[in-house]
């Protein structure tokens, strides 16, 4: 079946260091691809998606490029902050399944001063 | 814009008994969905809802869970009797349609059983 597989945390950072989220997936068809964020206290919110093959998603200095050939779609910033700090999960959304989202585990990322 | 709203936030029950959880998404969006968080997981879906109508329930455990949306908008998601393995975030999202659209989640409701 379809699934997303993403790095283990946590991921502990200094400020502005290079950060990469590993992910991975499994799926049948053409999926569209996800990061979705969860700060401290607050809910998943989109952080940003890719709908095809070579596409990039970006969005506050994060990008992601959808590889079909490597199934990937690793999460990248080039200078992380303190206030990144949050868990990051990996989604596809499974064109087969009514477009359900499939999440992988989640990776915590930890920034500090 | 309001955001999706769900109450209660916590719930602490002991094992067999019942708990609901309700849900009121954006307005406008016809897919609501459902999510199960167990601790160190990814969310896992549960059921989605088209409207009022059900789209997939294939992972929900239909012999202790029970969800409904009335008209087409809010939705409750109820547990009876509830087990250990219960424990869990449960999480409701709406999107304007099915599809590859964007899903706004609200802040969850973070359930214990004991």
């Amino acid at each position: 079946g379809n699934s997303v597989t993403q790095m283990e945390g946590p991921v502990t950072l200094s400020e502005e260091a290079f950060l990469t989220i590993n992910c991975t997936y499994t799926a049948t068809g053409y999926p569209s691809l996800f990061w979705y964020v969860q700060y401290p206290g607050e809910g998943l919110q989109l952080l940003l998606k890719a709908t095809k093959a070579d596409d990039k998603g970006s969005n506050k200095g994060f990008e992601a490029t959808y590889r079909k050939e490597t199934t990937s779609f690793h999460l990248e910033k080039g200078s992380v902050q303190v206030s990144d700090s949050a868990v990051y999960f990996c989604a596809l959304s499974d064109p087969g399944g009514y477009n359900k989202l499939i999440f992988g585990a989640g990776t915590r990322l930890a920034v500090h001063p | 814009e309001a955001g999706v709203a769900q109450s209660p936030r916590y719930k602490i029950i002991e094992k067999r008994q019942s708990v609901a959880f309700w849900c009121n998404p954006i307005s406008g969006h016809a897919t609501l969905y459902w999510y199960q968080q167990i601790l160190g997981q990814g969310p896992k879906l549960l059921i989605q809802f088209q409207n009022n109508g059900v789209v997939d329930d294939s992972q929900l455990p239909k012999d202790r869970f029970s969800a409904e949306r009335l008209k087409g908008v809010d939705s409750t998601l109820k547990i009876q009797p509830a087990k250990l393995e219960d424990s869990a975030v449960y999480l409701c999202a709406s999107s304007l349609e099915r599809g590859p659209y964007e899903q706004y989640f609200g802040p969850g409701t973070r359930l214990t059983v004991t």
